[in-house]
């Protein structure tokens, strides 16, 4: 089936430095990919819809400047965050529709900012 | 907007117990719904999921259908497993490939041996 890679699985990082993290369709074309972040035992909060080759459509109330995504392939989405602080602490996973009605998931991307 | 709600957790039952879980959900349209699983530390994985009022999803022993007249999807099971134990999420999604998914909060399992 499809798969959706995640990449890197966990980092840690200081404080004020940024952290990109990478989300791939392995078998499929992915015109449009979803970003999500989920805090501890909470629900996937969506963040913003990457659309490759156009700006990322942010959801209201995330820092577009703070979370920088780029679609620059059918195949590649990238979420940059920036200047991290420890509240950006989280899992981050990104998402992609294979038809309107299957979605596949990374396997999310555990960020510490220390 | 679109929204799922679903019953509050953790949810504690003893093996071989019936669950059942609550989904309700408000959209325009007609969204496909969804039931995903998180087990811990893990992304998610699609569970099962219906298209259509009155389909009904089925995998690995859970069933959910798609109630149109209720707006529900309540996912069931008539035996859990210790290994059932996990985040499940209900979910909806437009018709259309660039639609997002939007979840309803979660519902913790604990399956007790």
């Amino acid at each position: 089936g499809a798969v959706v890679s995640q990449h890197p699985s966990w980092v840690i990082c200081k404080s004020g430095t940024s952290v990109k993290i990478e989300c791939r369709s392995l078998d499929f074309q992915a015109t449009t990919m979803f970003w999500y972040r989920q805090f501890p035992k909470q629900s996937l909060m969506l963040m913003a819809t990457s659309n490759e080759g156009s700006k990322a459509t942010y959801e209201q109330g995330v820092e577009k400047d703070k979370f920088l995504i780029n679609h620059a392939s059918l195949t590649l989405s990238t979420l940059t965050v920036t200047s991290a602080h420890p509240e950006d602490s989280s899992f981050y996973i990104c998402s992609a529709k294979v038809t309107r009605t299957e979605a596949f998931f990374g396997q999310g991307t555990r960020l510490t900012v220390v | 907007g679109d929204s799922v709600t679903q019953m509050e957790g953790p949810v504690t039952l003893s093996e071989e117990a019936f669950l059942t879980i609550n989904c309700t959900y408000t959209a325009t349209g007609y969204p496909s719904l969804f039931w995903y699983v998180q087990y811990p530390g893990e992304g998610l994985q699609l569970l099962l999921k219906a298209t259509k009022a009155d389909d009904k999803g089925s995998n690995k022993g859970f069933e959910a259908t798609y109630r149109k007249e209720t707006t529900s999807f309540h996912l069931e099971k008539g035996s859990v497993q210790v290994s059932d134990s996990a985040v499940y999420f209900c979910a909806l999604s437009g018709g259309s490939r660039d639609d997002k998914i939007i979840f309803g909060k979660g519902t913790r399992l604990h399956i007790l041996p």
